[in-house]
Formats: C-alpha cells, structure tokens, sequence
C-alpha cells in the first residue's frame, strides 16, 4: 500500500521567511495530494490540494508543487505570521488516502 | 452545505468500560465515512473506513468496531476500553462518488481513559 513520509518533523522560522514542507510517496497510481492544517486541539482542515495533472497550485501564500517522476509533493508559504503556526499534513491518494507524519511549525514573531 | 457532526467532544471513561462515539454527517449522499486515532502530538492513524450501510473495513486490529447503521451515521464502539485507547478521535467524510476527494473532519473527541 501507499506510505507518504514527511519532513522535517518539526520547522521554525521567523515572521516574513518563508517554510517549505516536503513529502514523498511510494505508489506510483497516487493522483490526489492535499495538504491539511491542524491547529492546536482542533480537527485537521483542508488548506490546498494538487491532483497528478498539475505540477504546480497557487492559493495566496500558499503554494503546492508535484513531482510525478520523483514522487515528491511540496508545500511552501512564503512570509509567514504567526497565525500559521500549527501542524501541518500531507497525504497521497488513489483509493485510499494516506497521511504523512505530520510536520509542526512554529512561526516567531 | 455539507457539515459533520460529532459527539461528545469530551469523554473520560474508566478502564473496561464500554464507548459508544457518533458521527452523522448532513447535505450529502452516500458518503465513504472514516475514524481515525490521534495520539498526543501524533499523525493520524486510521481506524475504520465505510463504502456503504453495513460495510466496513478495518485497518487495525483493536478493542474497538464501527457500525454504519445508516447511509450518513458512522458509529465507533468497544466493549471494554484499554488505557492505550485514550486520544483523540476524529470522524471525517468523503464524497462516495467520485474517486480522490478531500476528506472533511468532524471536531473530534477527546478520550481519556483513567
């Protein structure tokens, strides 16, 4: 089955620098990766997602990348607030949906 | 609009004793329905996943089973609760039609076991 890991576990960066989040997967068929947010206490919450025929998705600070090749996914958001501060998951999907680990930032203001 | 539902957000249980989590969603049809576990800063583990009324597939053997007993109602259920069984426990859904859809969570329960 699919297996998505997910680096680094844990990313702090100063407010106004970007976080770049990086996931791989192992199933060649997956062709959905969304990214989820999960704050404090709180249920995970869908940010962006990519399907395989995109390399690239764009949503304000938000940006997602798709390597198809190298089975690699990747989240970025360029200047950061404190208020991104939470974990963050990956996940790869064809029928089922896998998550990675999880990666928790920390934003300093 | 579609929203999911789940109760009770908080529970402490005592060891061996039985768990019953409800989750309904509303505004879809046929729904793929799901539990995950979440451990204390942990990723998430899923638990039990339902195609359809009746039909469930589990991916781990546990203390707990899950019941659909209708198209937007996904139950989590045990007999007797372990102290490995405290976390957090979320409901998520998925639209049933359509292959590679976001999963949508519900606001958890969090179980603790004493």
């Amino acid at each position: 089955g699919e297996n998505v890991e997910q680096h680094p576990s844990t990313l702090s960066v100063q407010e106004g620098d970007s976080a770049v989040i990086k996931c791989t997967y192992s199933d060649s068929a997956s062709n959905y990766f969304p990214w989820y947010k999960q704050e404090l206490g709180k249920r995970p919450q869908l940010i962006i997602d990519i399907r395989s025929n995109v390399g690239e998705k764009k949503d304000q600070r938000i940006a997602v990348t798709l390597n198809k090749t190298a089975k690699h996914f990747s989240l970025h958001i360029t200047e950061t607030q404190p208020e991104d501060s939470a974990v963050y998951f990956c996940a790869a999907s064809t029928n089922d949906m896998r998550f990675g680990a999880g990666t928790r930032l920390t934003v300093k203001p | 609009s579609q929203t999911i539902h789940q109760w009770p957000a908080t529970l402490v249980q005592p060891v061996g004793s039985p768990l019953s989590l409800e989750c309904t969603v509303e505004g879809t049809s046929n729904p793929n329905l799901y539990w995950y576990r979440q451990a204390a800063g942990r990723g998430l583990q899923l638990l039990f996943y339902s195609v359809g009324i009746g039909q469930i597939s589990s991916e781990v053997p546990q203390n707990l089973s899950a019941s659909r007993p209708q198209d937007r109602q996904f139950i989590l259920s045990s007999k007797k609760l372990l102290l490995s069984d405290s976390g957090f426990y979320l409901c998520a859904w998925s639209a049933g039609s359509i292959n590679n859809q976001p999963q949508h969570f519900g606001d958890g329960t969090r179980l603790s076991i004493l």
